[in-house]
């Protein structure tokens, strides 16, 4: 199955600070998902993007699908945003079940 | 905005007992699924389920597992006879079109079960 691996692991940022997540996943894919995981523990739906730039608010993401990989940013990081970020994409091209990564986790200092 | 609703939020249960987890999928929505989460590891798919049967379901989902879809707005996760290591965070979610190939997921707020 697809193998889908989240950089950093871990990201300690002042209040304040911009950052940039790496979602890369080893297969071609047609739908890629961020989620923001929050400390007690809901996953909540941040971008639908399998390809492409979206933005929303402080968030934006890229998905370059040709080149496997997607990229979350946010910026001006706000103590509400610490919590752990996934990306999730097919297992397999067309299959309708989502591997999620290895997630990053970020802890926004204030 | 619509949104997957699930209860309960908590549940704890001794061991062996069955458990039911609760989900309303979006109401237009056509396919559901159960995902696990392991405390401090990777969000795991479960089962899929569309047209009132299983379309799909992993290794994790054996003969104790179970899903149905009773009325026209439950979609259910039963655990017949739960194990320490069913301890977990549970998510419903749903999609309009098949979630792989064109569809978003949305995922409700997760059902977190402790077996003592």
């Amino acid at each position: 199955g697809i193998q889908v691996e989240q950089s950093p692991p871990d990201l300690i940022l002042q209040e304040g600070a911009n950052s940039t997540l790496r979602c890369n996943f080893s297969d071609s894919v047609n739908n890629l998902q961020w989620f923001h995981q929050n400390p007690w523990g809901q996953l909540i739906n941040l971008f639908y993007i399998p390809s492409g730039t979206k933005q929303n608010g402080r968030l934006s993401a890229t998905t370059v699908a040709t080149e496997r990989y997607s990229l979350l940013y946010i910026s001006s990081s706000q103590t509400t945003d610490s919590g752990v970020y996934f990306c999730a994409v097919p297992s397999l091209f067309g299959n309708e079940k989502l591997t999620f990564g290895t997630g990053t986790r970020l802890t926004i200092i204030p | 905005e619509p949104e997957v609703t699930q209860t309960p939020s908590h549940q704890v249960t001794q061991m062996g007992q069955e458990v039911i987890l609760r989900c309303v999928p979006i109401s237009n929505h056509l396919y559901f699924y159960w995902y696990r989460q392991i405390l401090g590891q990777k969000v795991e798919f479960l089962v899929s389920f569309y047209n009132n049967e299983i379309s799909e379901k992993s290794e994790i989902f054996d003969d104790q597992f179970s899903v149905e879809r009773p009325d026209g707005s439950n979609f259910t996760l039963k655990i017949r006879s739960t194990k320490l290591e069913d301890s977990a965070m549970y998510f419903c979610a749903s999609s309009l079109l098949a979630g792989g190939g064109t569809g978003e997921l949305f995922f409700g707020e997760g059902s977190r079960l402790t077996v003592l």
